[in-house]
């Protein structure tokens, strides 16, 4: 069955790179989804990568996939006070769609 | 364009009571979602329409609740009655899910946050 996991705080300071980690189980998993929640909102996509590819960047983040230990990383460079959030990771499988699951959230907060 | 609505954000009541959550869903998308999100945790699946009918309802605890999706637009989830344990945020998401089997990029509304005293 499917089951994603991830640390549950992290601590950066302003400037600095944070990095979110997540591991997830089904190797079936065709994409994987990075979502950030910021306080008394919905969940937004920031980005995502397809199964077959090792890194993804885009402007200031950098996912990076190790499929053979199902191990999802996103790199925020430059962090800023506007980051802090919950960052939820998230996989999909294919069942007549793509079926999303999703971890229980990292909190990143941004020390100015 | 105006992302998913979801009211009332906020709803206090005691047990036994029934209560109702509203969903808009973004114009063209044809699939529904609602999550369960209990605090420190990541969304649940309750329930998921694609158009006007059910076909991911096995996370829905049907004794108590209930959900429809009338004219495959807007929908509403019930609960009747509702239980102390039933304190969370209710998410509503829309997607547009193609035949092609992409990415199922989903967009939540701000939640109802449900208190049950």
């Amino acid at each position: 069955g499917e089951d994603v996991e991830q640390s549950l705080f992290l601590s950066v300071r302003e400037g600095d790179s944070s990095v979110i980690n997540c591991t997830y189980t089904d190797s079936s998993s065709t994409y994987l989804y990075w979502y950030k929640q910021e306080p008394g909102a919905g969940l937004q996509l920031l980005t995502y990568i397809f199964s077959n590819m090792d890194m993804k960047q885009d402007q200031r983040l950098t996912v990076l996939l190790n499929k053979k230990d199902k191990h999802l990383s996103l790199r925020i460079a430059d962090t800023q006070t506007g980051d802090s959030a919950i960052y939820f990771c998230a996989e999909s499988i294919r069942e007549g769609y793509q079926k999303v699951t999703f971890g229980i959230g990292t909190k990143l907060q941004v020390i100015p | 364009e105006a992302g998913v609505v979801q009211s009332p954000r906020y709803k206090i009541i005691e047990k036994k009571q029934p209560v109702a959550f509203w969903c808009n869903p973004i114009s063209g998308h044809n699939t529904l979602y609602w999550y369960l999100q209990n605090l420190g945790q990541g969304p649940e699946l309750l329930i998921r329409y694609e158009n006007e009918e059910a076909v991911d309802d096995s996370q829905l605890p049907k004794d108590r609740f209930s959900a429809e999706r009338l004219k495959g637009v807007d929908s509403t989830l019930k609960i009747q009655p509702a239980e102390l344990g039933d304190s969370a945020v209710y998410l509503c998401a829309s997607s547009l899910v193609g035949g092609a089997g992409g990415i199922n990029e989903q967009f939540f509304g701000p939640g109802t946050r449900l208190t049950v005293l």
